[in-house]
């Protein structure tokens, strides 16, 4: 099983661009998250979905979008990137209530320059 | 608000030292509580996870937690650190908003040889 798979892995974009990142999770789980993690911040939650078709937003959801059109995709977009986006963006998969531990993809480290 | 404090930002301890890291949670009922461990460049992995029942859980790598209501209290602990425990440690729970994940902002351990 490859768990949460994080495409791209590194990315550089110009201020004013957009992007995609791409989670990909092959456990049929029902949840999937979308946190960055910034020196000394821990981790923040931007986006979650409890199923396929649904989002919502977490504590720092402002300049970015998801989507949820498969079960097993969860789609981070940023329209027109910023400076203050730069960071590392993990995404997580968890099954459901019952089992509610995350597991975390590897992370994509993005610069805005 | 529900969060999750880890009061301290680094720790070191020396190789074969007893390890406590503390972790504090504010949420009324039980929530579900968890331990991960980030190595650097890498993504999070689950240490261990308390949801009910027995209040000392063991997880891998020789980690164990204490769940204590009356302090609010998820503390990690180690009897003896190896250097290969170095690695940022993150506290975690779940508590009333579905499939929402709250982290603490992290603990660094580094280990002396």
């Amino acid at each position: 099983n490859a768990g949460v798979t994080q495409t791209p892995k590194f990315r550089v974009l110009k201020t004013g661009q957009s992007m995609t990142l791409l989670c990909a999770q092959d456990m049929n789980h029902e949840y999937m998250y979308w946190y960055r993690q910034d020196p000394g911040m821990g981790l923040r939650l931007i986006h979650y979905s409890v199923g396929e078709g649904t989002t919502a937003k977490g504590e720092v959801p402002d300049g970015y979008n998801v989507s949820r059109l498969k079960k097993q995709n969860f789609l981070l977009g940023l329209e027109s990137a910023a400076p203050s986006q730069t960071s590392v963006y993990f995404c997580a998969s968890s099954y459901r209530d019952t089992q509610p531990e995350a597991f975390f993809g590897q992370g994509t480290r993005l610069t805005v320059v | 608000a529900q969060s999750v404090t880890q009061p301290d930002i680094h720790i070191t301890v020396s190789e074969g030292a007893s390890l406590e890291l503390r972790c504090n949670y504010s949420y009324g009922a039980t929530p579900y509580l968890f331990w991960y461990v980030q190595s650097p460049g890498q993504g999070l992995q689950l240490l261990l996870k308390y949801f009910s029942g027995d209040t000392l859980v063991q997880g891998i790598k020789g980690f164990e937690a204490e769940f204590k209501r009356s302090q609010s209290s998820f503390n990690l602990r180690k009897p003896s650190v190896h250097w290969s425990d170095a690695a940022e440690y993150f506290c975690a729970s779940r508590g009333s908003t579905l499939g929402r994940l709250y982290f603490g902002r992290g603990t660094q351990l580094t280990v002396w040889p």
